[in-house]
C-alpha cells in the first residue's frame, strides 16, 4: 500500500542553524500539508501546497519557514533560523485532491525535531 | 477559532472491554469529521471520514457516530484488544484544507 514518507526520523539542530526536513508524498496525490505536534499539545496546521504554490497558511507559519516541491516527488519544510520553540514532531500529510476538508489526508511517521 | 474537544484524555480498559470515546466541535459551518488512530513510532492511519448527520461508519470492531448538530461524534470499539491500544485522534475539516485537531484519547487496553 502507498504511504508517506518522511526523512530523517530524528534530527537535532543547535538554535539558529538551518533545517530541512523531507517528505516523499503518495505519488498520484495532488495536495500536500506539514503539521506539528508540540509535547504535550494538539496536532498544528502549518501549511498546504498545491500546484507548486502555498494554498493556506497558519500564523505560526512566519517567515523563518518555507516550502518546495524541488523535483515532482519530494516536499520539503525548511526553517532558516531554528528556535528552542520549534522542537515538536512534524508530521507531512498529502490527499489525492481537496474536496473542501473532506479528502483522507494521509500521514507520514512523522520528524521528531530537538533544537537545543 | 473552532476548538475540537476529545474526552477522555486517557483511558484504561481490559481486553475484551467495549469502550467508546467522544469527540465534539463547533456545529456551524460543518464541512467533515475525519478520524486517526495513532500507534507511536507509526504514522497516523485514516479510520473514518464522516461527512453528513446520523452518520455510521465500521471498520473492523471499530465503529463512529456523527451528530453534526449538536457537534460531537462517537468512536467506539468492540471487544478491545492489546493491539487497539494506540491515541485516537479526531479533526474538523472546514472549508479550506486544514484539519483542526482534538487532544486525542490515549487507549491502553491491558490483556
Amino acid at each position: 500500500e502507498p504511504e508517506v514518507t518522511q526523512t530523517p526520523s530524528h534530527q537535532v539542530t543547535q538554535m539558529g542553524q538551518e533545517v530541512i526536513l523531507r517528505c516523499v508524498p503518495i505519488s498520484n496525490h495532488l495536495y500536500f500539508y506539514w503539521y506539528r505536534q508540540i509535547l504535550g499539545q494538539k496536532v498544528e496546521f502549518l501549511v498546504s501546497f498545491y500546484n507548486n504554490e502555498i494554498s493556506e497558511k497558519s500564523e505560526i507559519f512566519d517567515d523563518q519557514f518555507s516550502v518546495e516541491r524541488p523535483d515532482g516527488s519530494n516536499f520539503t519544510l525548511k526553517i532558516r533560523s531554528t528556535k528552542l520553540e520549534d522542537s515538536a514532531m512534524y508530521f507531512c500529510a498529502s490527499s489525492e485532491s481537496g474536496r473542501r476538508g473532506k479528502e483522507t489526508q494521509y500521514f507520514g511517521p512523522g520528524t521528531r525535531l530537538l533544537v537545543l | 477559532i473552532l476548538n475540537v474537544e476529545q474526552s477522555p484524555q486517557s483511558l484504561h480498559v481490559q481486553e475484551g472491554d467495549s469502550t467508546n470515546f467522544t469527540c465534539s466541535f463547533p456545529s456551524s459551518n460543518f464541512y467533515a469529521l475525519h478520524w486517526y488512530r495513532w500507534e507511536t513510532a507509526k504514522s497516523p492511519e485514516a479510520l473514518f471520514v464522516m461527512t453528513l448527520n446520523g452518520d455510521e461508519k465500521k471498520k473492523g470492531r471499530i465503529s463512529a457516530t456523527l451528530n453534526t448538530k449538536e457537534g460531537y461524534s462517537y468512536l467506539y470499539i468492540k471487544g478491545s484488544q492489546p493491539e487497539d491500544s494506540a491515541t485516537y485522534l479526531c479533526a474538523r475539516g472546514g472549508a479550506t484544507n486544514k484539519l483542526i485537531f482534538g487532544t486525542g484519547t490515549l487507549l491502553a487496553v491491558q490483556p
